[in-house]
This record gives C-alpha cells, sequence and structure tokens, in this order.
C-alpha cells in the first residue's frame, strides 16, 4: 500500500506570495491533518479535514487554510506569506475520525523557506 | 489546553546500553499515547501507541508503559542499535486533539 505522499518536496517564495500544498492519504483514509514542523515551536497542529469538512483547527490565523476534496486528497493554502511561515509543513493519513482517538501516518512534508 | 513536556530532550548512549524517554501530559482526558520516531529528512513515523486501558506495550526492542494516575508514560528501547538514532516525539491525544511533546533526540555510539 502506497504511503502519504506530499507535492511538492521543497519551495522557495518570497514575502506576500501565496503556497498551496497537496497530500494524497493513503487509500482509503479518510482523515487528513495537516502539521507546521519548526525548529522554535516544534509540531504544532493546523487542522484535520474528515469527509471535506474540517473537524478540528488549530491555534494559527486566518491565512492557512485547507480544502479536502471527495477523494479525500487535501490541499492547504497559505496568502500573504511572512518570513516566520517558512517550516516543514506535514500531512498526516488516518483510517477514521471522531470519537476515538486514531493512528496517523505522515508523509515525508513539503520544505517551505520564505525569503 | 493539553501541556506536554517531553525528558530527556538530548540522550546519548552505548550500542546495546537501554534507552529511556519520558513524557508528562496535563489533560486527564487523554485516551491515546503514542511515540513518533523522526529520521532527518523524513516524516515521523509512528512506532508504537498505546491506548488508556492497557499499562504496558511491548514489540519487540521497544516498549511503552503507562501511568493514567501520574499523567506520564515512556518510551523504552532495548539492545540500542545506530540506527535507533533519530528525534523521538510522544503526542498524548485526546479524541481528534494531539498535542506533540518538544523532542527527544537519542544518538546510539557504536
Amino acid at each position: 500500500k502506497a504511503g502519504v505522499t506530499q507535492t511538492p518536496r521543497y519551495l522557495i517564495k518570497t514575502r506576500g506570495q501565496q503556497v498551496t500544498l497537496s497530500c494524497s492519504p493513503i487509500s482509503g483514509h479518510r482523515s487528513v491533518s495537516w502539521y507546521q514542523q519548526t525548529p522554535g515551536q516544534g509540531l504544532q497542529f493546523l487542522f484535520e479535514y474528515f469527509s471535506e469538512t474540517q473537524r478540528n483547527k488549530g491555534n494559527f490565523p486566518g491565512r492557512f487554510s485547507g480544502r479536502q476534496f471527495s477523494n479525500s486528497r487535501s490541499e492547504m493554502n497559505v496568502s500573504t506569506l511572512e518570513l516566520g511561515d517558512s517550516a516543514l509543513y506535514l500531512c498526516a493519513s488516518s483510517l477514521t475520525s471522531g470519537s476515538s482517538p486514531y493512528e496517523q501516518y505522515f508523509g515525508p512534508g513539503t520544505r517551505l523557506t520564505v525569503t | 489546553g493539553e501541556n506536554v513536556e517531553q525528558h530527556p530532550s538530548t540522550l546519548s548512549v552505548q550500542e546495546g546500553d537501554s534507552a529511556v524517554i519520558k513524557c508528562t501530559y496535563s489533560d486527564s482526558a487523554s485516551n491515546y499515547f503514542p511515540w513518533y520516531k523522526q529520521e532527518l529528512g523524513k516524516g515521523p513515523q509512528l512506532i508504537i501507541d498505546i491506548r488508556s486501558n492497557v499499562g504496558e506495550k511491548k514489540d519487540q526492542r521497544i516498549a511503552v508503559t503507562l501511568n493514567k494516575t501520574a499523567k506520564h508514560f515512556s518510551l523504552h528501547i532495548t539492545e540500542t542499535q545506530p540506527e535507533d538514532s533519530a528525534v523521538y516525539f510522544c503526542a498524548p491525544a485526546n479524541n481528534n486533539d494531539m498535542r506533540f511533546g518538544a523532542g527527544t533526540r537519542l544518538t546510539v555510539k557504536p
């Protein structure tokens, strides 16, 4: 079974631009979560999507948004990029989402550099 | 919200020795306790997890122990090998809310 894939793997953008990152979950997984990883803040939860609906959201500004498609693929968008948005963006998929805690499987991440 | 602390932040052991990493959490409603391993250039990989109704789980050289009363759980790696060198994260979760510890950098010296 193929793992979680993320595209692109590396990206360089300029302050003020916007960026869209893509995540394809493991086949059959309907939940997709996004995380930001930086040396200073560690792994921080952005949001989770399940069946095309945002189920949970972390403490990030509205410049960070996401969506999920009917095939469970997900995209996240960051508008008006700031230098502090430079990070590794990780996507994780899981089989279920709901009242029971679930096992998450991570992709390799997209390394975003904002200059 | 959940406050997660992981200790130590760095750990260096000799090949063949054991390594123990401890994770303390604050949310008494947490009911899922995974450990992730992250190697350079890769995403975190789930290596072992435990749920709140179990006190200990073992998988070959790795084990996780849970003390719900004291709100901490630990990762135990026995007979360490150089390929165990990585950053390890705990991530206690309550339903959909998973919060990661700051990570422990484990170095296994040959």
